[in-house]
C-alpha cells in the first residue's frame, strides 16, 4: 500500500548546523511529495512540495529533491535556527488528490 | 475568514459521551478533509468531501464516527459513545477544487476521553 517512512526523532542540533531528515515513500503510481511543519499548538503548514521526479522544492532555506530511483524526498537545510524547532512531516498525495499519506513526524530541536 | 477554523480547540469527554467537532473551511473551498492525529504520530485520513458529497469515508475507524457537510461549507465530525482510543487531535483541511498544492489545515481540536 501507499505509505511514507521518515526518520525517527528527536533530532537535536546546534544553531547553524546542517540538517537532514530522511523520508522514503511507497506509492502505487506517481505521487506528489510534500514537507509540512507543525509548530507547537498550531496546525500543519506547507513547507515545500515537488510534483514529479527530479523536481526540487525549496522554501525558507529548506530544500528537498524528488528522487524516483530511490523513492526518497529528504529534507535539508544548510544552517538551522532556533526558530526552526518544530515537528516535520513528510507526505505524499496520489493523482486523485483526495488523500494525504503522512509519515510519523520528526521532531527537531535546535539549541542556541 | 482567512484560514480554516476549528472548534472547540479542546474537548474533554467522559467515556460514552457523544461529541461534535466543527470545521469552518476557507470560503469557496470545495474540498474538505478530516484527519486524526494520535499523540506522536502523523495525521491519518478519515474522510473527504467535495461540496456536500462525501466521496471517501474509508478512513473512519468505526460506525461511531460520522461526518457531514450538508450545505457544502461547514462540516461536523461526530463521534458517538466515545472511547479512550478516540483521544487524538482532529484536523480539518480544505482546498479549492482539490488543488493538491493548496491544502490549508486548521489548528485542530484536541479530544481527550477520560
Amino acid at each position: 500500500g501507499d505509505s511514507v517512512t521518515q526518520m525517527e526523532g528527536p533530532v537535536t542540533l546546534s544553531e547553524e548546523a546542517f540538517l537532514t531528515i530522511n523520508c522514503t515513500y511507497t506509492a502505487t503510481g506517481y505521487p506528489s511529495l510534500f514537507w509540512y511543519v507543525q509548530y507547537p499548538g498550531e496546525g500543519l503548514q506547507l513547507l515545500l512540495k515537488a510534483t514529479k521526479a527530479d523536481d526540487k522544492g525549496s522554501n525558507k532555506g529548506f530544500e528537498a529533491t524528488y528522487r524516483k530511483e530511490t523513492t526518497s524526498f529528504h529534507l535539508e537545510k544548510g544552517s538551522v535556527q532556533v526558530s526552526d524547532s518544530a515537528v516535520y512531516f513528510c507526505a505524499l498525495i496520489l493523482y486523485n488528490f483526495n488523500k494525504f499519506y503522512f509519515g510519523s513526524g520528526t521532531k527537531l530541536n535546535v539549541k542556541p | 475568514g482567512a484560514g480554516v477554523s476549528q472548534s472547540p480547540r479542546y474537548k474533554v469527554a467522559k467515556r460514552g459521551q457523544d461529541v461534535a467537532l466543527r470545521c469552518d473551511p476557507i470560503s469557496g473551498h470545495v474540498s474538505l478533509f478530516w484527519y486524526q492525529q494520535a499523540l506522536g504520530q502523523g495525521p491519518e485520513f478519515l474522510t473527504y468531501f467535495q461540496n456536500e458529497a462525501q466521496l471517501d469515508k474509508s478512513g473512519l475507524p468505526s460506525d461511531r464516527f460520522f461526518a457531514e457537510r450538508p450545505e457544502g461549507s461547514v462540516s461536523t465530525l461526530k463521534i458517538q459513545r466515545t472511547q479512550q482510543e478516540d483521544s487524538a487531535v482532529y484536523l480539518c483541511a480544505s482546498s479549492f477544487r482539490g488543488d493538491r498544492y493548496g491544502y490549508t489545515f486548521g489548528s485542530g481540536t484536541r479530544l481527550t476521553v477520560v
